[in-house]
């Protein structure tokens, strides 16, 4: 079974242009969670979806991050005008929706690493 | 509100030696609680977990932690470092959600470091 994959896996843009980071779950996931680990801080959560909906966008930074999962499958964010403080690693996770949610495994991504000039 | 705090953001240990990364949790419900270790190139994976059930874990590659609710400290050990050991590990706490979903807030991760 394919694990969750992202694309790019790095990523070089000036301050001021777009980027575009893709996430293909873990086929049968309906969570999609997207989390971000900015230079030596902690990894912090940014949204979940489940399947296309978005279920909780609590930790996206501002309206210049913009998150899709069109047909529940793979989700892209979108970061437009990217600013020097956006850089970081990028991870996303799958999960399968259990009545327990608070087990649940997360399956995460190797990551995006977004570096803005 | 929920956090973790790991000690020690880099800890180096001889092959062989034992292994102990120590992550702290201030929770204000019961917790469940996470050890993930990203190796060089490769996504977070799952270690161990804690769900209330026995509070001794074993994980996968020798590793265990031990829930201590007193200590509010949820500890990661093994035995006998081994060189494929090296990579960064982090230790998260999770939030509930009755909507179905969980979400995990980490520590800033310890990066291990083995040698020979």
């Amino acid at each position: 079974e394919a694990g969750v994959t992202q694309f790019p896996s790095h990523s070089v843009i000036e301050k001021g242009q777009t980027v575009t980071l893709r996430c293909d779950p873990i086929s049968g996931h309906d969570n999609l969670y997207w989390y971000r680990r900015v230079m030596g801080k902690e990894i912090k959560f940014l949204l979940h979806f489940v399947k296309e909906s978005k279920q909780d966008e609590s930790g996206m930074p501002n309206n210049r991050f913009l998150a899709e999962r069109t047909g529940g499958t793979y989700s892209t964010l979108k970061v437009q005008p990217a600013e020097l403080e956006d850089s970081g690693v990028y991870f996303c996770a799958s999960s399968p929706r259990q009545r327990e949610a608070s087990t649940d495994t997360q399956y995460f991504g190797p990551g995006t690493r977004l570096t803005v000039l | 509100a929920q956090s973790v705090t790991q000690l020690g953001s880099h800890v180096s240990v001889s092959e062989g030696a034992l292994v102990l990364l120590r992550c702290n949790y201030s929770s204000s419900v019961p917790p469940y609680l996470f050890w993930y270790v990203q190796y060089p190139n490769q996504g977070l994976q799952l270690l161990l977990k804690y769900t209330s059930a026995a509070t001794l874990v074993k994980g996968i590659n020798g590793f265990e932690a031990e829930f201590k609710k007193s200590e509010t400290s949820f500890h990661l050990t093994k035995p006998s470092a081994h060189m494929s050991d090296a990579a960064e590990y982090f230790c998260a706490v999770t939030l509930m959600f009755s909507g179905g979903y969980n979400k995990l807030i980490f520590g800033a991760g310890t990066r291990l470091a083995v040698h020979p």
